[in-house]
């Protein structure tokens, strides 16, 4: 089966301005994760999608960070505007439901100047 | 929420010798314990999970041990080879939450 997909790989933007990461899960992926990973840490829950409705936001920084799943397919993480300590690589999972196991994109390494 | 411990932050192996990962975490209703690989520039990918009802699974060279008693679970890697190199993350699910991870160790395979 295909993975997941992300988009773009890389990303370098100023502080102040806004981002945008796509994501493709797996084909029949009920949850949708995004996950930050700062250099040098594990990855960090941001949100948690089932299907198209919001399961867990609580660690997202929603002054900032927004984040979609309309159609229950592809998902869109936004910053808007972006920090220099959001610098870090931006990591989407997809699983069956929760309580699988998780595959993981390749993430979107974002450096904010 | 939960917290996770993870130990050693880096290990140093040589190589065919084993390797031993162990984490910590808080929360006794947590019940889904897997186990990340990294490599540079790519994203975690799952080497091996078990469940709170399993005290013990093995995959070939990678074993993973649970004791939900003291609530910790160990990674283990027999006859450790070069491509072994990479950052092991462990991970917790409890309830409806995604997975909390560990800081992550370092394996370096010497050769």
């Amino acid at each position: 089966e295909a993975g997941v997909a992300q988009s773009p790989r890389y990303k370098i933007i100023e502080k102040r301005q806004s981002v945008a990461f796509w994501c493709n899960p797996i084909s029949g992926h009920a949850t949708l994760y995004w996950y930050q990973q700062i250099l040098g840490q594990g990855p960090k829950l941001l949100i948690q999608f089932q299907n198209n409705g919001v399961v867990d936001d609580s660690q997202l920084p929603k002054d900032r960070f927004s984040a979609e799943r309309l159609k229950g397919v592809d998902s869109t993480l936004k910053i808007q505007p972006a920090k220099l300590e959001d610098s870090a690589v931006y990591l989407c999972a997809s699983s069956r439901g929760m309580g699988y196991g998780y595959t993981f994109g390749s993430g979107t390494r974002l450096t904010v100047v | 929420g939960e917290n996770v411990e993870q130990h050693p932050s880096t290990l140093s192996v040589q190589e065919g010798d084993s390797a031993v990962i162990k984490c910590t975490y808080s929360d006794s209703a947590s019940n889904y314990f897997p186990w990340y690989k990294q490599e540079l520039g790519k994203g975690p990918q799952l080497i091996i999970d078990i469940r709170s009802n399993v005290g013990e699974k093995k995959d070939q060279r990678i074993a993973v041990t649970l004791n939900k008693t003291a609530k910790h679970f160990s990674l283990h890697i027999t006859e450790t080879q070069p491509e072994d190199s990479a950052v092991y993350f462990c991970a917790v699910l409890g309830g409806a939450d995604g997975l909390t991870f560990g800081k992550g160790t370092h394996l370096i395979i010497q050769p």
